[in-house]
């Protein structure tokens, strides 16, 4: 357990669908993070969150829409994917952004299939 | 652009001593992490280093050459649960960590 949990662990979902996936951090961080992991890929960092405001959004598509309502919970809406968008999508938490030093501690991820 | 080089898989024998090599061009440094996942887990931190040298930590160490772009993880003593992907990552200017793609340890008894 790392303090940060993810739902649904899978999730398997039709073009046409609007899904969400949640991440929650029990660590106090300041910051927090949506990745996308694909096989023999590097991770893909897709958003950042520092003290609930967006810092980075990395030319993710717009079927991607992230939200963070506070600084421990995390959000990304889902309509509308393709299938090349099927991937491990993980969630991190660090103390903060942009300052060096701070490892960043991940869930477990959602296996998302799109059909 | 932005790139970490790391080898895709490496096979060691339980017990025996491995060392993952990672090399990196990056735009800024802001220090370099390596991380564990287990098949179906998430990455968890294992070391990271900022200035040139080693740093040891139990049966694993990490070293740095910012000089040469270069840092390698090295495990001794390999259990069977050493087995997994280890990924290299590093801090870039903007406090981005840009990521290897992973080297899969395969551990044989």
């Amino acid at each position: 357990e790392t303090g940060v949990t993810q739902t649904p662990r899978h999730l398997v979902m039709g073009m046409t669908n609007k899904k969400s996936l949640k991440c929650e951090q029990h660590l106090g961080h300041n910051a927090m993070y949506w990745y996308k992991q694909s096989a023999k890929k590097p991770l893909e960092l897709m958003f950042v969150y520092n003290f609930k405001e967006q810092t980075e959004n990395n030319s993710v598509p717009s079927r991607f829409s992230p939200e963070c309502p506070n600084s421990s919970h995390l959000f990304l809406h889902l309509h509308t994917l393709q299938p090349e968008d099927s991937a491990l999508y993980l969630c991190a938490s660090s103390q903060d952004f942009e300052t060096s030093g701070y490892e960043q501690y991940f869930g477990p991820g959602t296996r998302l299939t799109v059909t | 652009g932005q790139n970490i080089d790391q080898p895709t898989e490496m096979t060691a024998t339980e017990g025996a001593i491995v060392q993952i090599n990672c090399t990196y061009q990056t735009s800024g440094f802001n220090g370099l992490f390596w991380y564990q996942q287990h098949a179906g887990e998430a990455p968890t931190f294992l070391s990271y280093n900022v200035l040139d040298g080693l740093e040891e930590k139990g049966r694993f160490s990490s070293f740095l050459s910012r000089s040469k772009g270069y840092s390698y993880l090295l495990l001794k003593e390999l259990q069977m649960k050493d087995s997994a992907s280890y990924l290299c990552a590093v801090m870039d200017s903007n406090y981005q960590l840009i990521w290897g793609a992973g080297t899969k340890l395969i551990i044989k008894p």
